[in-house]
């Protein structure tokens, strides 16, 4: 278990499709995260996962959005009916229940919506 | 709104200087602010972290100076080398754990 693993690494979409990602922890954290990045800004909190509760959803996670953690190890993301300002960097990150020892990001899904 | 304000938004150096890149926060129910460090095409590191009870801390050649009544942190970088051309994301959070992020510096180290 070498870090935080997320897939794909890239994704192009069509403007109206839907679109999944995934996001596999380091094994142990109980935390699991998801952030947006776009150019020239620091990343945005969307939503977190202590186990496979979903305890925590930002404003910025509009109905489109749907994150689950169904066993509490893997998680997903999907967008429906996607628009061109979704076009974005989704970080995935995971965590110690307190994050005491700081998120481990993984390297993020680049989307890219035409 | 945005709760983490971050500066310079870049900044260039020679190799051996110091550069320094400042935060100011807002929330005073934060309570750890970490340092993240972004290679392009990757995703943000931890390299440095502090809690509001110290005023600096010290992990290699990276430093935070910590100043709780002014609600303001800043990352020390001694010795710097062009491998640490990179952004710099300051992020504060509280006790859910969700990390507020700056807008990031991107620091340029030439020969």
């Amino acid at each position: 278990d070498t870090g935080v693993s997320q897939d794909p690494r890239h994704k192009i979409t069509k403007r109206g499709q839907n679109v999944t990602f995934r996001c596999d922890p380091i094994s142990e954290h109980n935390r699991l995260y998801w952030y947006r990045q776009t150019l020239g800004q620091g990343p945005e909190f969307l939503t977190y996962f202590q186990n496979e509760a979903q305890l925590e959803k930002s404003r910025l996670l509009s109905d489109r959005f749907s994150a689950e953690r169904p066993k509490g190890s893997f998680s997903t993301l999907e967008i429906q009916r996607t628009e061109q300002g979704d076009s974005a960097m989704y970080l995935c990150a995971s965590s110690l229940v307190d994050g005491k020892y700081g998120y481990t990001f993984g390297s993020g899904t680049r989307l890219t919506v035409v | 709104q945005q709760q983490v304000k971050q500066s310079p938004q870049s900044l260039i150096v020679q190799k051996g200087g110091i550069p320094i890149i400042n935060c100011a926060y807002e929330n005073t129910a934060f309570d750890y602010f970490p340092w993240y460090q972004q290679f392009p095409g990757k995703g943000p590191a931890l390299l440095i972290a502090i809690r509001p009870d110290v005023s600096e801390k010290k992990e290699g050649r990276f430093t935070i100076s910590f100043n709780k009544s002014a609600k303001q942190f800043s990352l020390h970088i001694m010795d710097s080398q062009p491998g640490d051309s990179a952004t710099y994301f300051c992020a504060a959070s509280g006790t859910a754990s969700k990390l507020t992020f700056g807008t990031g510096t991107r620091l340029q180290v030439t020969l």
